[in-house]
């Protein structure tokens, strides 16, 4: 089935450290996302990839980072200038033209402790 | 200003009722509207899309955008319990620096009591 993999679920950080968050999909789209999401916030948007080995910073770029070295791939690093990382991390992907849905994956939670 | 904004909740209705959510957006060059459902702890799943003016109905939602007035809304109607959860609306743009990411208001959490 097509879809797109988030991994891990759940993932505990400790202060200083870098951790990646994975993200896959198989739907052959080109562009893919990374969202952030606090409590009771709405989605906001950290990376956005249009094609391979290309990709803007959105809203909140400070303390991430992205590489697109595959199509499939878009893999998001929380470094530690990340100063409050705690929140639901979304993967998304489309077609890059805008004109369809965006296909989430389930999410990581991370967790500072 | 914010870029969506939806109109703050939290949103009760009674079952069986229609439940009315808007949005509107400042960028006038937006091209692609969505409405998205999300469940506690869930991620986001479409529902329902919009591109041009005026209404689109799928089931028991219909969809609404009027780009003059840069508004869009989402009515469920016969709401049931199990339409309780946030519903955000996104907003895309095609050309420039907007082309192809969206970008999403706060979110409207709708409860419906049976």
């Amino acid at each position: 089935d097509g879809g797109i993999t988030q991994s891990p679920k759940y993932l505990f950080r400790k202060e200083g450290q870098n951790v990646t968050l994975s993200c896959e999909q198989n739907l052959n789209h080109d562009a893919m996302y990374w969202y952030r999401q606090d409590p009771g916030q709405g989605l906001r948007l950290i990376y956005y990839s249009q094609i391979v080995n290309d990709f803007q910073k959105g809203d909140i770029a400070e303390g991430y980072s992205v590489s697109r070295e595959k199509k499939e791939s878009f893999p998001l690093t929380v470094t530690s200038a990340q100063k409050n990382p705690t929140a639901f991390y979304l993967c998304a992907s489309s077609t890059p033209t805008g004109s369809t849905e965006a296909f989430f994956g389930q999410g990581t939670r991370l967790t500072v402790v | 200003q914010k870029e969506v904004e939806q109109n703050s909740g939290p949103l009760s209705v009674p079952e069986g009722a229609i439940a009315s959510l808007n949005c509107t957006y400042s960028d006038r060059g937006s091209q692609s509207f969505f409405w998205y459902r999300q469940y506690s702890g869930k991620s986001p799943e479409l529902i329902m899309f919009i591109y041009s003016n005026g209404d689109k109905e799928d089931g028991r939602f219909t969809a609404q955008l009027n780009k003059a007035s840069q508004y869009v809304s989402l009515l469920i109607r016969d709401s049931q319990p199990s339409d309780s959860a946030t519903y955000l609306c996104a907003v895309r743009g095609v050309f420039n620096t907007n082309a192809g990411k969206s970008t999403f208001g706060d979110g409207t959490t709708l409860t419906v009591k049976p």
